[in-house]
């Protein structure tokens, strides 16, 4: 399978636990992008990299979250002491430069209890 | 004004049946339209991207008319298949944003037999 993939799809923690999320994009595609989707809601923009360049970060995306993509490969979104808000889908989404098109991994489902 | 605008259903359409989607946008600098389809808790998958010509595949038809910032799809001889959360994109572009997506809440189809 050469799509997105995303580990892990499901992570329940307790509120003020950190957690780690990963996401490979396709292979040949230096652009990587995070979202967030919520109920009832479409996927909500958080940051996007461009190789290893993080090249811009949503309002959403508090001081308590953090992206890094330090090879220009997969990239990892942090959030410390989450919140019960905190609760949602985490997308991730590759596209190369030339297109916007982006293709979504199968996303991490976040409960915080 | 929300920038992404949609129909906001449910559609519930016999099989075979014409449908059609509308959605508005409301910046104008944007340049990239899609159309993604959402089954219930999977990830975004891109239907269709949308010219400015309009364009075809199989039952599907999308268009787009920049002065009015209007999106529409049209889905002909509809299936059981089809029955999923459509979402109306838009590609951001304004300020330093470029290279990220903006959603439409999606519009939900369910086809019966």
């Amino acid at each position: 399978d050469t799509g997105v993939s995303q580990d892990p799809r499901h992570k329940i923690t307790k509120r003020g636990q950190n957690v780690t999320f990963r996401c490979d994009p396709i292979s040949e595609h230096n652009r990587l992008y995070w979202y967030r989707q919520t109920l009832g809601q479409g996927p909500e923009f958080l940051t996007y990299f461009q190789n290893e360049a993080q090249l811009e970060k949503s309002r959403l995306l508090s001081d308590r979250f953090s992206a890094e993509r330090p090879k220009g490969s997969f990239s990892t979104l942090e959030i410390q002491r989450t919140e019960q808000g905190d609760s949602a889908m985490y997308l991730c989404a590759s596209s190369q430069t030339a297109t916007y098109e982006q293709y979504f991994g199968p996303g991490t489902r976040l409960t915080v209890t | 004004r929300k920038e992404v605008e949609q129909d906001p259903g449910p559609f519930n359409v016999p099989e075979g049946a014409t449908v059609a989607f509308n959605c508005t946008y409301s910046n104008s600098a944007s340049q990239s339209f899609f159309w993604y389809r959402q089954d219930c808790r999977k990830e975004p998958k891109l239907l269709m991207s949308v010219y400015s010509s309009g364009n075809e595949d199989g039952r599907f038809t999308a268009q787009l008319n920049r002065a009015s910032q209007y999106i529409s799809l049209l889905i002909r001889d509809s299936k059981l298949s089809d029955s999923a959360t459509y979402l109306c994109v838009v590609n951001a572009n304004y300020g330093g944003s470029q290279g990220n997506l903006i959603f439409g809440k999606g519009t939900k189809l369910s086809v019966k037999p």
